[in-house]
């Protein structure tokens, strides 16, 4: 069954360090999506992104943030100068493809830790 | 009001017993409702999805009332491993394919 997978499992930064964040989405998804969940919290939507450009941001998706789908598969979370409030789990979700039930598709997350 | 809103528990029940957990949403608009299962610190799974009928999936019910903006998911025979956080999840009626996230609410089911 396809997945989606994310890399790195675990991040530890430093304040202020530039953070990448990666994930390969399921070949047929059209919409794919940037969600974060701080420990113990609820799960965040930050941006949606379509048709290779972003589709919709939360408030949360500040100037510190940006997406990309440089190549076609591989779909990408900056945060350029972290901060201690960005620790949290990231999860990259897809979904909307031909057979649309409306389910996301989620990765199993990446966890950035900023000290 | 929060877009979409859940009491967080914990609900603490016996095997076997039937738990019903309510959601509600604030944007009239919404189109589509889910219930999403996320195990500790696991990613979020989908459950079901929501029909304005109500469905049943094996021991899963659930419903959706739009008048009152509210949806309910129903566990019956509960099992040990149903422990879990259920997520509600409603789309954001924006023309795009934009969900939001209840709180989740916490169930352990105890031997």
């Amino acid at each position: 069954e396809p997945e989606v997978t994310q890399t790195p499992s675990h991040q530890v930064t430093q304040m202020g360090q530039e953070v990448i964040l990666r994930c390969v989405p399921i070949s047929n998804h059209l919409y794919f999506y940037w969600y974060r969940q701080i420990l113990g919290q609820k799960v965040e939507f930050l941006v949606s992104f379509y048709n290779n450009e972003i589709s919709e941001k939360s408030e949360i998706f500040d100037d510190q943030f940006s997406v990309e789908r440089p190549d076609g598969s591989n779909f990408t979370l900056k945060i350029r100068s972290t901060k201690l409030e960005d620790s949290a789990m990231y999860f990259c979700a897809g979904g909307g493809s031909g057979i649309d039930t409306g389910e996301l598709f989620f990765g199993e997350g990446s966890r950035l830790t900023v000290l | 009001r929060k877009e979409v809103e859940q009491d967080p528990g914990p609900f603490n029940v016996p095997e076997g017993a039937t738990v019903a957990f309510n959601c509600t949403y604030s944007n009239s608009a919404s189109q589509s409702f889910f219930w999403y299962r996320q195990d500790c610190r696991k990613e979020p799974k989908l459950l079901m999805s929501v029909y304005s009928s109500g469905n049943e999936d094996g021991r899963f019910t659930a419903q959706l009332n739009r008048a009152s903006q509210y949806i309910s998911l129903l566990i019956r025979d509960s099992k040990l491993s149903d422990s879990a956080t259920y997520l509600c999840v409603v789309n954001a009626p924006s023309g795009t394919y934009k969900y939001i996230f209840g709180t989740g609410t916490r169930l352990k089911v105890l031997a």
